[in-house]
This record gives C-alpha cells, structure tokens and sequence, in this order.
C-alpha cells in the first residue's frame, strides 16, 4: 500500500529564509507525486507534481521539489519564504493501479515571520 | 465551468439528518474523486467515478455514507443520520482523464458540522 510521511507539523522560518517541507513516500511501483498548497478555509491548490520525467520539478510561487528514489523523497523547498507563503501544504502519491486516487500526508503547516 | 464547483459551502445538520453534498467537476472531466478533511488532518479518499461508474469506494466510513454521478457529471454524496464524528470539511475533484499522472483539480469543499 502507498502512504506518505511528511516531517514537521508545523515549520517556521523568518522571511526571506529558506523554506524545506520533507516528505517521504513508500510505493511499491514506480509512484507520481505531488505537493498541494491548502490556504485557511480554501480547497487544495497544486503546486507541483513529479510524473517520471525530470527529478527536479520546478512548480508556481517559486517552489520546486527533487524526487530522490534512494531516499524515497521528495522535498519541497524554496530559496525565500514570503509571507503569502503561510499556509497548509500536503504531500500526496498515487499510481494508475489505484485509479490515481491521491494518498495525502497528514500537512505541515507553514508560519512565515516578519 | 472554469473550476470544480460544491455546494453547499457551510452545512450545519442535527445529528440523525440526511444530508446531501452536490459536485460540478470542471466540464469534460471523466473522473471525478470524493476526499473527507477532519480538522487538522490530511485530506482521505472516499470514493472515485470514471464516468458515472463508482470504480473505487474503499473509503467509505460506513453504509450511511452513498454517492452517486448518474450522468457522468453532477455527483451527489449522501449521508444519511449524521453523526457527530461526520463533522468535516468533504472535497470533491476531478481529474481530465483516467491515468493518475494528470491534475487532480479541488473544489473549495463542503463545510459539515453536525451538532
């Protein structure tokens, strides 16, 4: 079965300071990943998605994430937090044998100080 | 439409009332996905429909909880004698086509509070 462990509950970072959320993912075929961003009381916005092409994925708002199969990873980082970076964001797999249906982590949610 | 589209926003129901959840997936979009988001907690599959057949409801908490997409598109998630535990945001997305590499898009959810 797929499943996904995101480190950190919550992160805090001072502005312009760099941002890692960590994810790990366990998949017993070759998965595609994704990183949702959820803002309070809003649905889940995609900002990036790993399909089995290039590892380092660059998604929107300046985020980006390395897919890192012998560690079973895939970060997302940023180089400078903003404070319209707050928010919720999710780590989440999938694969085609299960209809592609999303298996999320339980969210870190990210705190940006002045 | 230009994005997934759920109403009600806010439902609040008494415990033991049927409710009933409504999706408009983006137009054209074959799957269509149900998630349950408690409080504080990651998003958890329901159910998934490709096209009006319900393929996948392993997620289902219990018999109360049904959906149906009748016509491939509007789909509709019922519970039935809401209990508390039934308190959550529900989220409906959908997906353009069948494989799991395209973009699942999400609906701004459904808020149920039963009391």
């Amino acid at each position: 079965a797929q499943s996904v462990t995101q480190l950190g509950s919550h992160v805090s970072v001072s502005e312009g300071a760099l941002v890692l959320l960590r994810c790990n993912y366990s998949s017993s075929v070759p998965p595609y990943l994704f990183w949702y961003v959820q803002y309070p009381n809003q649905g889940l916005q995609l900002l990036l998605k790993y399909t089995s092409a290039a590892t380092l994925v660059k998604g929107i708002n300046g985020f980006e994430a390395e897919f890192k199969k012998s560690e079973t990873s895939f970060h997302l980082t940023k180089p400078s937090a903003h404070m319209s970076d707050a928010a919720e964001y999710f780590c989440a797999v999938s694969d085609d044998n299960q209809g592609g249906k999303l298996i999320f982590g339980q969210g870190t949610e990210l705190s940006v100080k002045p | 439409g230009a994005g997934v589209s759920q109403s009600p926003r806010y439902k609040v129901a008494k415990r033991g009332q049927d409710v009933a959840l409504r999706c408009d997936p983006i137009s054209g979009h074959v799957s269509l996905f149900w998630y349950q988001q408690a409080l504080g907690q990651g998003p958890e599959f329901l159910t998934y429909f490709q096209n009006e057949a319900q393929l996948d409801k392993s997620g289902l908490p219990s018999d109360r909880f049904f959906a149906e997409r009748p016509e491939g598109s509007v789909s509709t998630l019922k519970i039935q004698r809401t209990q508390q535990e039934d308190s959550a945001v529900y989220l409906c997305a959908s997906r353009q086509y069948g494989t799991g590499g395209n973009t699942i898009y999400f609906g701004e959810g459904s808020w149920l509070t039963v009391v």
